[in-house]
């Protein structure tokens, strides 16, 4: 079975840690991508990556920075954590644009 | 105005019945639109896809596509209990390979 793996399900940290979120995908999917989700504002893209070291900004990159060094892995970083980051992050990935996405299971951070 | 807008809900249908999610886009380049089904904590999955306007059928479900009116449905019939999640419509943007997610509807269906 297909699979998008984030590395973990609950996170706690403080403001102005810098924090790591992984992501694998076994399908070797050319495109990931990075999205949070709150209530009320649906899902806003972060960062997405079309291929191995390139990436682009979403709608709503400020405080993120992401990597894709090898193409299974993307990962997305929060540079200084800050309380308004908060959220449920979910990766995703496909093969192009008639293809719907695979989730991964999700990261709920909680920055205190 | 949101790129992809649907109604909050919920809406509340009994077990058996069909029911009617709804979604508007505003990009007419859109190509491609998706519904992904989300239960409650959990992430969301990937339920129909569609790309030519008219019907599309794969089991319970049928998405409708209509491009002239910016338009995406997805009918559930018989539904179930099992059925009461939040739908989220998705639509690309500007035939690139990135998505819009509208905020989805939350539907619950009664035994």
């Amino acid at each position: 079975d297909v699979k998008v793996t984030q590395s973990s399900r609950y996170l706690v940290k403080r403001t102005g840690e810098k924090v790591f979120l992984e992501c694998v995908q076994d399908m070797d999917h050319e495109n990931m991508f990075w999205y949070r989700q709150d209530p009320g504002l649906g899902l806003r893209l972060i960062y997405f990556s079309y291929d191995v070291k390139m990436k682009e900004k979403g709608d709503i990159p400020e405080g993120y920075s992401v990597s894709r060094e090898k193409k299974e892995r993307f990962s997305l970083i929060l540079e200084s954590a800050s309380t308004n980051q908060t959220s449920m992050y979910l990766c995703a990935s496909n093969t192009g644009t008639y293809y719907g996405y695979t989730f991964g299971s999700g990261t709920r951070l909680t920055v205190v | 105005q949101k790129e992809v807008e649907q109604n909050s809900g919920p809406l509340s249908v009994p077990e058996g019945a069909i029911a009617s999610l709804n979604c508007t886009y505003s990009d007419r380049g859109s190509q491609s639109f998706f519904w992904y089904r989300q239960y409650s904590g959990k992430s969301p999955e990937l339920i129909m896809s569609i790309y030519s306007n008219g019907d599309k059928e794969d089991g319970r479900f049928t998405a409708q596509l209509n491009k002239a009116s910016q338009y995406v449905s997805l009918l559930i019939r018989d539904s179930q209990p099992s059925d009461s999640a939040t739908y989220l419509c998705a639509v690309n943007v500007n035939n690139f390979n990135k998505f819009y997610f509208g905020s989805g509807t939350k539907l619950n269906v009664k035994p």
